[in-house]
């Protein structure tokens, strides 16, 4: 089983729509959650935080369940500019160091 | 935020010869640098940490030898692409982390000719 999965897309919305974004991850100690987005030929961008109790910002909801081990992004109200890969991102805490782990990516696509 | 600048941001070489490509931590001294690469429609796999001072540790499957990484100082660490072949074309990209967010460089797109 792969460290992080992600639904493997692509999401093909029309714009104004609402698309979800579903992520698991296999290391039950696993520390830091976040989402990131990638541009095509561009390096990947925080988008921000997924915390336990959940988060929002703006149009984009987090969430996490620690217990399921399950990891979700809801985007409301889609805009073209919102066309770019998103990443899931498990961060695991060693002794002596940090490990990142990304997700394969879910491709969106934001139709006019 | 945290910075990292990464350059070459794209580098175009003949088969046999060796690419270096450098990251430099702007703001704050960074003891470790993670190095992504990244093939065309397919996720950032890591393949090595490096660490100032010591050597850097590498995923399996990836050759030391063949990627050979220096973290001389705090703020630099360098990634050098040997005898590359059209195969080790890619995307190869740097991060450091700070409160467990990752900041990234902003890439090098190596193509093998």
């Amino acid at each position: 089983r792969k460290e992080v999965e992600q639904d493997p897309g692509p999401f093909n919305v029309p714009e104004g729509a609402t698309v979800a974004f579903n992520c698991t991850y296999s290391n039950s100690a696993s520390q830091s959650f976040f989402w990131y987005r990638q541009d095509c030929r561009k390096e990947p961008k925080l988008l921000m935080s997924v915390y336990s109790s959940g988060n929002e910002d703006g149009r984009f909801t987090a969430q996490l369940n620690r217990a399921s081990q399950y990891i979700s992004l809801l985007i409301r109200d889609s805009k073209l500019s919102d066309s770019a890969t998103y990443l899931c991102v498990v961060n695991e805490r060693k002794t002596s160091y940090d490990k990142v782990i990304f997700g394969p990516g879910t491709s969106l696509s934001v139709i006019p | 935020g945290a910075v990292v600048s990464q350059h070459p941001s794209w580098v175009i070489c003949k088969s046999g010869t060796s690419v270096k490509i450098e990251c430099r931590s702007l703001d704050f001294q960074a003891t470790t640098m993670f190095w992504y690469r990244q093939f065309p429609k397919q996720s950032l796999m890591l393949m090595a940490t490096s660490n100032e001072g010591s050597k850097a540790t590498y995923e399996q499957g990836v050759e030391k030898d063949k990627f050979l990484i220096n973290h001389a100082s705090l703020t630099l660490s360098t990634l050098t692409v040997t005898s590359a072949h059209p195969e080790d074309s890619s995307f190869y990209i740097c991060s450091k982390l700070r409160d467990l967010r990752a900041f990234f460089g902003q890439g090098t797109r190596l193509t093998v000719v």
